[in-house]
């Protein structure tokens, strides 16, 4: 069964670093979307990707996060300058298009800000 | 905004059980509504959904049950397993959008063998 795939696995990072998260996504679909987990808490929103460009954002995707799909199979999540709120599993996930489709989580990746 | 309530925020069953989560929605344009179940440490994995033209849906012990105008849908899990033991989430699409859902608080649902 096709899976989404996410590197790192885990992260630690140094308050106020850059971090880029990645993803690649099953390769037919066609919007993306990250989402994060604080621990023990629900699954939240962050943005969707389709066509190349964002298609909604939440209120916590701010100037500084960004995505991008670098080279049609990569989908990164950056955070420019972490902040210890940012500590969270980020999940990527995708869905073949359109809608009523459940999604396709990648396993996560674990940011610990230190 | 959409916003996606869920109840109870644990529930504890005796192996051999049913189990019934329940979730309300507040925007009425929602029109697809899947269930995921993540075990600890895991990704969430959807195990059902159900689209707003339906009112129920099964797949073998579990089942989702609609009701649009009461804007509420809930999960049944017949026969408890303790692998069923994982946290539960119900989801809404907000203004029947394909942009995003709207995950519920979740659902400990512990099966005690």
């Amino acid at each position: 069964e096709p899976e989404v795939t996410q590197t790192p696995s885990h992260q630690v990072t140094q308050m106020g670093q850059e971090v880029i998260l990645r993803c690649v996504p099953i390769s037919n679909h066609l919007y993306f979307y990250w989402y994060r987990q604080i621990l023990g808490q629900k699954v939240e929103f962050l943005v969707s990707f389709y066509n190349n460009e964002i298609s909604e954002k939440s209120e916590i995707f701010d100037d500084q996060f960004s995505v991008e799909r670098p080279d049609g199979s990569n989908f990164t999540l950056k955070i420019r300058s972490t902040k210890l709120e940012d500590s969270a599993m980020y999940f990527c996930a995708s869905i073949p298009g359109s809608w009523g489709y459940g999604y396709t989580f990648g396993s996560g990746t674990r940011l610990t800000v230190v | 905004g959409e916003n996606v309530e869920q109840h109870p925020s644990t529930l504890s069953v005796q192996e051999g059980d049913s189990a019934v989560i329940k979730c309300t929605y507040s925007d009425s344009a929602s029109n697809y509504f899947p269930w995921y179940k993540q075990e600890l440490g895991k990704r969430p994995q959807l195990i059902i959904d159900i689209r707003s033209n339906v009112g129920e849906k099964k797949d073998q012990r579990i089942a989702v049950t609609l009701n649009k105008t009461a804007k509420h849908f809930s999960l049944h899990i017949t026969e408890t397993q303790p692998e069923d033991s994982a946290v539960y989430f119900c989801a809404a699409n907000p203004r029947a959008s394909y942009d995003k859902v709207i995950f519920g608080p979740g659902t400990s649902l512990s099966v005690i063998p």
